[in-house]
C-alpha cells in the first residue's frame, strides 16, 4: 500500500482548462518529484522540491506547469492551460534524499478532452 | 548521457516457472540501481534497489536482482512467478541529480 497519497486519481479537463492535482508525500520525506508517464510508458521528469525548494524543473515545467511544495500543505501540480498532449498518468514520489529510489504515489490520471 | 535498456518488451511464462527481467544500464558515476511494478491503472510500486555491497539484492514478494558492474546490467528474477505478479516492470537508474532515469518497461503475463 502506497503511503505517498495523490487526489484526485481521475481528472478530466477541456483544452486551455486548468488542471489540478494534489500529493501528501511520505511522512519523513522531504524530497518530492512529479513525474509524467505516457501511454507508450515513457517517463518524464518535471519537477523536484526539497522541502520547499525547487532543486529541479524542466523546461516544460517553466511554461504552463506550476508546482509547489508548501510547509504544513500538500504539494501540488498544476497545468495552467491544458493541452491534449498532457494527458497522462502524474505522479508524484518522495524520499529522505535526492538521490534515494523514491516512494511513488497511485497516480493522477489526467484526459484533456 | 544515462540510458536504461530493458530488452524484452513482452514476456509471457506459466504459474510456477522462473522467470529473469533484463535491464542494462549507461552511466558513469555513482548511481542507484532500482526496479518498480505497476499493476494496471495504479502507481509504481517500489521492489528493490543496489546502491553498493552484495550484487544481489533481495525485494518484496520472492524477486531478487543481482547487479553486474562488467556487463552493466541489473537483472530481476523470481524462482516461481503468481499470476498475480503480472504487471509492467520497470528498471531506473538514479544519478547524482536525484532524478530517475526508467527503462520502457518489460510486461510479464504469467498464464495459469
Amino acid at each position: 500500500n502506497s503511503k505517498v497519497i495523490q487526489t484526485p486519481r481521475y481528472l478530466v479537463k477541456g483544452q486551455g482548462q486548468k488542471a489540478k492535482m494534489r500529493c501528501i508525500p511520505e511522512k519523513g520525506h522531504p524530497v518530492v518529484f512529479w513525474y509524467q508517464q505516457n501511454k507508450n510508458n515513457e517517463f518524464k521528469f518535471l519537477i523536484n522540491f526539497q522541502n520547499q525548494e525547487v532543486l529541479q524543473q524542466i523546461d516544460m515545467t517553466e511554461k504552463r506547469f506550476s508546482a509547489e511544495c508548501p510547509s504544513n500543505s500538500p504539494c501540488s501540480l498544476e497545468i495552467q492551460s491544458s493541452e491534449a498532449g498532457d494527458s497522462a498518468l502524474y505522479l508524484c514520489a518522495s524520499s529522505p534524499q535526492n538521490n534515494q529510489a523514491p516512494l511513488f504515489g497511485e497516480g493522477t490520471r489526467l484526459s484533456v478532452l | 548521457t544515462q540510458t536504461v535498456s530493458q530488452s524484452d518488451a513482452h514476456v509471457t511464462v506459466f504459474e510456477g516457472d522462473s522467470v529473469e527481467l533484463r535491464c542494462n544500464y549507461s552511466y558513469g558515476g555513482s548511481i542507484y540501481l532500482s526496479w518498480y511494478i505497476q499493476h494496471h491503472g495504479h502507481g509504481l510500486q517500489f521492489l528493490l534497489k543496489y546502491y553498493s555491497g552484495n550484487p544481489v539484492v533481495q525485494g518484496v514478494n520472492g524477486f531478487e536482482a543481482e547487479f553486474s558492474k562488467s556487463d552493466s546490467s541489473f537483472h530481476l528474477r523470481k524462482a516461481s512467478v503468481h499470476w498475480s505478479d503480472s504487471a509492467v516492470y520497470f528498471c531506473a537508474v538514479t544519478g547524482n541529480t536525484g532524478k530517475l532515469i526508467f527503462g520502457l518497461g518489460t510486461t510479464l503475463q504469467v498464464q495459469p
